[in-house]
C-alpha cells in the first residue's frame, strides 16, 4: 500500500537554528511529493512540491526539500528557523487523484 | 481569488442532530475533496468529486455520512445522525483538473463538536 511516513511527531528547535523534518515514502516509480504547513486553526498551505527534475526544490518562507530516491526520502529543511515557523508540517504523496498524507510533525520553536 | 470557503467554521451540536457542512471551491477547479482531521487518525480522505460527480467515497465512515455537489461551486457534507465520535475538523480542498500533479488548495476547515 502507498504510504508516507513522518517518523518525528514533535520537534523542538531554538530560534535561529537549522531544521530538518523527515519524510519517507513507499511504493511506485517517480513520486509526486509535497510539503504542507498547518498553523493552528488554519487549513493546510503548500510549502513546496516535487514532480521531476532537480532533486532540490525551493519553496515559500525559505524552506527547501531534497528528493533522494535511494533513501525514499523527501526531507524538509530550513537553515534558520523563525518563531513564526511553529506549526504542524505534513508530507504528502500524490497518485491517481489522491493525496496520501503523513501523520504530521509538530514544530515548536524556543526563543 | 477568494480561496476555498467553508462554513460554518465552528459547529457545536448534540448527539443525534443533523449536521451540514458547506464548501465553495475555487472557481475553475474541477476536483473537490472532503477530508477529516483528528488527533488519532490524522488526515483522512472521505470523498472526492470530479466535475461534480462523486468518484471515490470509500473513505466515508458509514451511511450516516453523505456528500453532494449539485454544481461546480458548491458542495455539502452531511452527517445524520451525528455522534460524539464524529467530532473532528472537516476540510474541503479543491484543485484544477488540467494537470496530473496539481496541488490541493485547502479551506480553513469546519470544527465540529458533537456533545
Amino acid at each position: 500500500a502507498q504510504s508516507v511516513t513522518q517518523p518525528d511527531i514533535h520537534i523542538t528547535v531554538s530560534e535561529g537554528a537549522s531544521l530538518e523534518l523527515r519524510c519517507n515514502y513507499s511504493y511506485g516509480a517517480t513520486p509526486y511529493l509535497f510539503w504542507y504547513v498547518q498553523s493552528p486553526g488554519q487549513g493546510l498551505q503548500l510549502l513546496l512540491k516535487y514532480f521531476s527534475g532537480d532533486t532540490l526544490v525551493q519553496g515559500i518562507k525559505g524552506f527547501e526539500a531534497e528528493f533522494k530516491r535511494s533513501q525514499s526520502s523527501f526531507n524538509l529543511r530550513k537553515p534558520s528557523v523563525h518563531w513564526s515557523d511553529a506549526a504542524e508540517y505534513f508530507c504528502a504523496r500524490y497518485n491517481f487523484n489522491k493525496f496520501y498524507f503523513g501523520s504530521g510533525t509538530k514544530l515548536n520553536v524556543k526563543p | 481569488d477568494a480561496g476555498v470557503i467553508q462554513s460554518p467554521r465552528h459547529e457545536v451540536t448534540e448527539m443525534g442532530q443533523e449536521v451540514t457542512l458547506r464548501c465553495k471551491p475555487i472557481s475553475g477547479h474541477d476536483y473537490l475533496f472532503w477530508y477529516r482531521q483528528t488527533m488519532m487518525r490524522g488526515l483522512e480522505l472521505l470523498i472526492y468529486f470530479n466535475n461534480n460527480v462523486p468518484i471515490d467515497d470509500s473513505g466515508m465512515p458509514e451511511d450516516r455520512f453523505s456528500a453532494k455537489m449539485p454544481n461546480a461551486s458548491f458542495s455539502t457534507l452531511k452527517i445524520q445522525p451525528s455522534e460524539p465520535r464524529d467530532s473532528a475538523v472537516y476540510f474541503c480542498a479543491s484543485r484544477r483538473g488540467d494537470t496530473n500533479t496539481g496541488e490541493l488548495f485547502f479551506g480553513e476547515g469546519s470544527r465540529l463538536t458533537v456533545l
